[in-house]
């Protein structure tokens, strides 16, 4: 079965820190890396993507660092923001898989002022 | 306002009864998904459809059911709750079916109690 590893499961960060949350894949058909961002009460949204023909993307402070050789993928907030404080999913999407996508368990974000 | 709307937004409900959770979207999107989401389980698909009249089951189909009569509408039944079903429904689309899925675009959810 698909399964994309995610940790931490919860982090704390203080204000202007740098957030980092990790994730962890087995299958090398995957070929699309999303992140998304959760908040209270809302449908997750998408942050930011990449796709494995490159190591780093870059959008504002939000940075996914990408390792293919290992299988892992990351998420860096810089300069965190309690307006960050939310929950954070990694996600997967196989090239020939049928059902979309896959998603890590979450890491709950607090940033704190 | 273009999106995706779920109803009900919560709901508590006796097991042993059925119930439809109910998800339209207006941006014509061809692939739409169920998802529920569980405390340390995260995001698991229940049931996807690629367009207009196919379904494929996901993750956790036990005990649910989609149709997709039309473009717009992907209602998700349960036809005889349990406790275990206790969750809350994300209804979801993307431009792309799979495998090209993309971007998922998520509606708020739908907080389902059974008791």
């Amino acid at each position: 079965q698909q399964q994309v590893k995610q940790s931490p499961q919860s982090l704390i960060v203080q204000k202007g820190g740098i957030s980092i949350i990790n994730c962890a894949y087995e299958n090398t058909a995957f070929d699309y890396f999303p992140w998304y961002q959760q908040f209270p009460g809302k449908g997750p949204a998408l942050l930011i993507a990449i796709r494995p023909d490159v190591s780093e993307k870059k959008e504002g402070r939000f940075t996914i660092s990408f390792n293919k050789s290992a299988k892992q993928f990351s998420l860096h907030i810089m300069d965190s923001q309690p307006g960050d404080s939310a929950t954070y999913f990694c996600a997967a999407n196989s090239g020939g898989g049928a059902d979309g996508l896959t998603f890590g368990k979450g890491t709950h974000l607090i940033i704190q002022p | 306002i273009a999106g995706i709307t779920q109803a009900p937004t919560s709901q508590i409900l006796a097991a042993g009864r059925r119930m439809t959770l109910r998800c339209t979207q207006d941006m014509r999107h061809n692939a739409m998904y169920w998802y529920r989401q569980d405390l340390g389980l995260g995001l698991r698909l229940i049931h996807y459809s690629n367009t207009a009249g196919t379904t494929g089951k996901g993750e956790v189909p036990d005990g649910y059911s989609v149709s997709r009569a039309n473009t717009d509408d992907f209602p998700l039944t349960l036809a005889s709750a349990v406790p275990s079903q206790t969750s809350v429904y994300f209804c979801a689309s993307s431009v792309a079916p799979p495998p090209n899925t993309g971007e998922l675009f998520f509606g708020e959810g739908s907080r389902l109690t059974v008791l």
